[in-house]
C-alpha cells in the first residue's frame, strides 16, 4: 500500500462546474498538507499549504484536511479552462522529504 | 517571491556525455535543494537532498557517482548527469526550501534532458 493514495484520473468537468480532489494517506505522523499545480512540461507550482487539520481558502480554491480520516480534498469553484493541469498532493513532516500523491489529470471543457 | 530557475530548460547530447543542470533560488536564500526526476505521465521521484555547504543525500537505488550534487552557495544548486545513457533521458525538477524552519517547498520549472 503506498503512503499516499491518489486517484489519477483523468477527470474531465465542464466549465464553470465545482472541482474535488482528494487524496488519502496513511502516516499519521504527516504535519504540513500541500496541493501543486503542474502544467504539461513545467515544474510543480505550488498552490496550498496547510497545517495539521481544517480548511484554507485562497480565491477560488479550498483545501481541506481531516487528519482523523486521514483524507485531503482541494476545490475548485467556478472552474476555468485554464485550470486544467495535474494536480498533485503533497505532505511532509516538519522538514523531511515530500510524499506525493500519483497525481490527478484534470480537464476542464468549455 | 520565491522563485526558482532552471537552466538549461532543454537539453540533447549524445550517449556517454556529461550533462549539468542548475537551479538557482532568485529572491530567496535556499539552504536546502532537493533534486526530483520525473518519467511521462508519473508523480515526481526524489533523487537527492542537497544542504548548502554539505554533501547530498541520495535516495536508495539513485548512483551518487553517476548524479553528481553540488550545492555550493545558498542561491544555487548543480546536478551533473555523468556519462549519460538514454535510459537517463527524463524530465529533472529541483525545489528549494527557504530556511531549516520554513517547511514550504518551491520548484523550478523542470529541465527536459534527452540522451541520444
Amino acid at each position: 500500500q503506498k503512503e499516499v493514495e491518489q486517484d489519477p484520473g483523468p477527470l474531465s468537468v465542464p466549465e464553470g462546474a465545482i472541482v474535488s480532489l482528494n487524496c488519502t494517506y496513511s502516516n499519521s505522523a504527516f504535519q504540513y498538507f500541500m496541493w501543486y499545480r503542474q502544467y504539461s512540461r513545467k515544474g510543480p507550482e505550488l498552490l496550498m499549504y496547510t497545517y495539521s487539520s481544517g480548511n484554507k481558502e485562497d480565491g477560488r480554491f479550498t483545501a481541506q484536511v481531516d487528519k482523523s480520516s486521514k483524507y485531503i480534498s482541494l476545490f475548485i469553484r467556478d472552474s476555468q479552462p485554464s485550470d486544467s493541469a495535474t494536480y498533485l498532493c503533497a505532505m511532509n513532516r516538519s522538514g523531511e522529504k515530500l510524499t506525493f500523491g500519483t497525481g490527478t489529470r484534470l480537464t476542464i471543457i468549455p | 517571491g520565491a522563485v526558482v530557475s532552471q537552466h538549461p530548460s532543454w537539453v540533447i547530447c549524445k550517449s556517454g556525455t556529461s550533462v549539468k543542470i542548475e537551479c538557482r533560488s532568485l529572491d530567496f536564500q535556499a539552504t536546502t535543494m532537493f533534486w526530483y526526476r520525473q518519467f511521462p505521465k508519473q508523480s515526481l521521484m526524489l533523487m537527492a537532498t542537497s544542504n548548502e555547504g554539505s554533501k547530498a543525500t541520495y535516495e536508495q537505488g539513485v548512483e551518487k557517482d553517476k548524479f553528481l550534487i553540488n550545492h555550493a552557495s545558498l542561491t544555487l544548486s548543480t546536478l551533473t548527469v555523468t556519462s549519460a545513457h538514454p535510459e537517463d533521458s527524463s524530465f529533472y525538477i529541483c525545489s528549494a526550501r527557504i530556511t531549516r524552519g520554513n517547511n514550504e517547498q518551491f520548484f523550478g520549472p523542470g529541465t527536459r534532458l534527452t540522451v541520444l
